[in-house]
């Protein structure tokens, strides 16, 4: 079946280092990718996505390119603020699959 | 973008009451709707899928007596969780999808249940 794999948080970085974020996944079909971000006390919000192979969803300096080769849409940036600190959601849906399927979130802890 | 919006954000409650959380989209239809909760250390889990006119398709595990859920139209649903317990005190978000194409959701900024 589909699922979605992200790399073990805390991820804890000071402000202006690069982040990577690693997420893999298995599916079916030719599903989209996604990547959500849910802030302290929030709901979650789309930060950017990627509907096909070698597509690069981008967004407020975040960046996930769509590879299919290696099943991969990792998530980056070049330099992090404290701001970004946060629960970040990769996930896929579309394709044969009906519903959102997250992985288990992996948690920024950005220091100044 | 669209709007996801949930209320209450935070409600506290005796053990054995029932508590009503709605879902509403703002600026679009969603004929579907999606409700989660979320457990401490942020894992989301699926409860249901909430169908505009008809039953709810819940997740295996979830009890469906326990969490009511209702579509009555095209902009609202609701989660009403029954006789609550302690155990039930969670983050529920629910979510509205957009583009069956691409699956994507819209999310509502959660409520925070807290069952005393």
């Amino acid at each position: 079946g589909n699922s979605v794999t992200q790399m073990e948080g805390p991820v804890t970085l000071s402000e202006e280092a690069f982040l990577t974020i690693n997420c893999t996944y298995t599916a079916t079909g030719y599903p989209s990718l996604f990547w959500y971000v849910q802030y302290p006390g929030e709901g979650l919000q789309l930060l950017l996505k990627a509907t096909k192979a070698d597509d690069k969803g981008s967004n407020k300096g975040f960046e996930a390119t769509y590879r299919k080769e290696t099943t991969s849409f990792h998530l980056e940036k070049g330099s992090v603020q404290v701001s970004d600190s946060a629960v970040y959601f990769c996930a896929l849906g579309g394709g044969h699959t009906d519903k959102l399927i997250f992985g288990t979130g992996t948690r920024l802890q950005v220091f100044p | 973008g669209a709007v996801v919006s949930q209320h209450p954000s935070r409600v506290i409650c005796k053990s054995g009451t029932s508590v009503k959380i709605e879902c509403r989209s703002l600026d679009f239809q969603a004929t579907t709707m999606f409700w989660y909760r979320q457990f401490p250390k942020k894992s989301l889990m699926l409860m249901a899928t909430s169908n505009e006119g008809s039953k709810a398709t819940y997740e295996q595990g979830v009890e469906k007596d326990k969490f009511l859920i209702n579509h009555a139209s095209l902009t609202l649903s609701t989660l009403t969780v029954t006789s609550a317990h302690p155990e039930d005190s969670s983050f529920y978000i629910c979510s509205a999808r957009i583009d069956r194409g691409t699956g994507e959701l819209f999310f509502g900024e959660g409520s925070r249940l807290t069952v005393l």
